[in-house]
């Protein structure tokens, strides 16, 4: 089946306008993650979403950075004044439970770049 | 800080030769332990996972993962190498913090295979 998908892969932006990130979590999943991943590193952790609600946002770097996922599934991550150092991949997982246990897959990512 | 620690940042090895990648935690408790792979160009992707019981973890494509609760490490191993293991290796932990369901990550290694 389709996994997860994220759009667009590629965005370049000029430092100071505002993006908006897509994903689109496989079907019927229930837990969904976005994780900011800079050059060299490891994802590190923005927020979580169980359904609509927004459990966790404390990796959100900055008040800049706002998530949502009005229904349930697909959800948004958008950036306001964007700056260089949020140039990164930023990447959304999506997991079929709240429990521990269950497994996160991952979308191919979007790639910010920031000029 | 808690973490998780990957000392090797890039490791070379020629077909055949057996591979072992560390990974170090600092959580105390109950952690789950998870290693994801990157092939080029590709979405990361679950290798194996242990939660509990039998500390040795076989995943697929031949890897395996030992848990050393005594180390806080959970290295990854293959006795047998291929050119097509050439990837990205990410260790990651779900801490014992109630609620938190989002994983934190090493740094990455690198892991290029020569024919």
């Amino acid at each position: 089946g389709a996994g997860v998908s994220q759009s667009p892969r590629y965005k370049v932006a000029k430092r100071g306008q505002d993006v908006a990130l897509r994903c689109d979590p496989i079907s019927g999943h229930v837990s969904l993650f976005w994780y900011q991943q800079a050059l060299g590193q490891g994802p590190e952790f923005l927020t979580y979403f169980q359904n609509e609600a927004q459990l966790d946002k404390s990796g959100l770097p900055s008040d800049r950075f706002f998530a949502e996922r009005p229904e349930g599934s697909v959800s948004t991550l958008k950036i306001q004044r964007t700056q260089q150092e949020d140039s990164a991949v930023y990447l959304c997982a999506s997991s079929p439970g709240v429990a521990v246990s269950y497994e996160q897959y991952f979308g191919p990512g979007t790639r910010l770049t920031v000029t | 800080a808690q973490s998780v620690s990957q000392h090797n940042h890039h490791v070379i090895l020629s077909e055949a030769a057996s591979l072992e990648l560390g990974c170090n935690y600092s959580y105390g408790g109950t952690v789950n332990l998870f290693w994801y792979v990157q092939y080029p160009g590709q979405h990361l992707q679950l290798l194996l996972k242990y939660f509990s019981g039998d500390p040795l973890v076989k995943g697929i494509k031949g890897f395996e993962a030992e848990f050393i609760k005594s180390k806080f490490s959970f290295n990854l191993r293959k006795p047998s190498v291929q050119w097509s293991d050439t990837a990205e290796y990410f260790c990651a932990a779900r801490p014992p913090q109630t609620g938190a369901n989002n994983l934190f990550f090493g740094t990455g290694t690198r892991l290029t295979v020569i024919p």
